[in-house]
């Protein structure tokens, strides 16, 4: 089975800091891979799907990239409203999820 | 607007069986694949299940193969997740959740929790 292992598991930064998020799979899954987003309380949101498409209605501020392995979730500019847990999703193969990031504000 | 209703959660006993629903509107339901997927407290998700469009092909975990069916009634616009024989690991937020073309999951329900306790 492919494993999905995200860093870090606790990230804190600043209003308007670029943030980036990583997450490695343990054999290539050829960009099938998605970004969620969880609010404390609240369903995940899809945020980027074929590891660097944005889905509608997200703001420009995620992007999504990398291939093979290793790909990364960057917020541009940090907002508030940007507190959440951060999901990465393998769908090659079967679906799993990674372990988690959870972005607080510093 | 996609809307994903999940129903039917609760306390239930080890042993015994809970079978719950997830309503869908705003889209043609019977053009999309489906699945369902679970947060225990305080962890992260993990796929449940999936379900093709039609209902022709199934996929499950291995922690809940021969416990647990997916079924689907399209005409209905309705997505079901049958448990049977829960245990205490099976306690979590259950999700129900729409596939898009390239089986992400791109709109999610608002949850129903499981506790399976005694």
């Amino acid at each position: 089975d492919i494993q999905m292992t995200q860093s870090p598991s606790l990230l804190s930064a600043s209003v308007g800091d670029r943030v980036t998020l990583s997450c490695k799979a343990s054999q290539s899954i050829y960009n099938s891979l998605a970004w969620y987003q969880q609010k404390l309380g609240e369903a995940p949101k899809l945020l980027i799907y074929d590891a660097n498409s944005l889905q509608t209605g997200i703001p420009s501020r995620f992007s999504g990239s990398g291939s093979g392995t290793d790909y990364t979730l960057t917020i541009s500019s940090l907002q508030p409203e940007d507190v959440a847990t951060y999901f990465c999703q393998k769908y090659y193969s079967g679906w799993t999820f990674g372990g988690g990031t959870k972005l607080e504000l510093k | 607007e996609v809307q994903l209703v999940e129903s039917g959660g609760g306390l239930v006993q080890p042993g015994r069986s809970l079978k719950l629903s997830c309503a869908a509107s705003g889209f043609t339901f019977s053009n999309y694949g489906m699945a369902w997927v679970r947060q225990a407290p305080t962890k992260g998700l993990e796929w449940v299940a999936t379900i093709s469009y039609d209902g022709s092909s199934t996929y499950y975990r291995d922690s809940v193969k021969g416990r647990f069916t997916i079924s689907r009634d399209n005409a209905k616009s309705t997505l079901y997740l049958q448990m049977d024989s829960l245990r205490s690991e099976d306690t979590a937020t259950y999700y129900c959740a729409r596939q898009g073309l390239d089986h992400y999951f791109d709109y999610w329900g608002q949850g129903v929790m499981v506790t399976v306790s005694s």
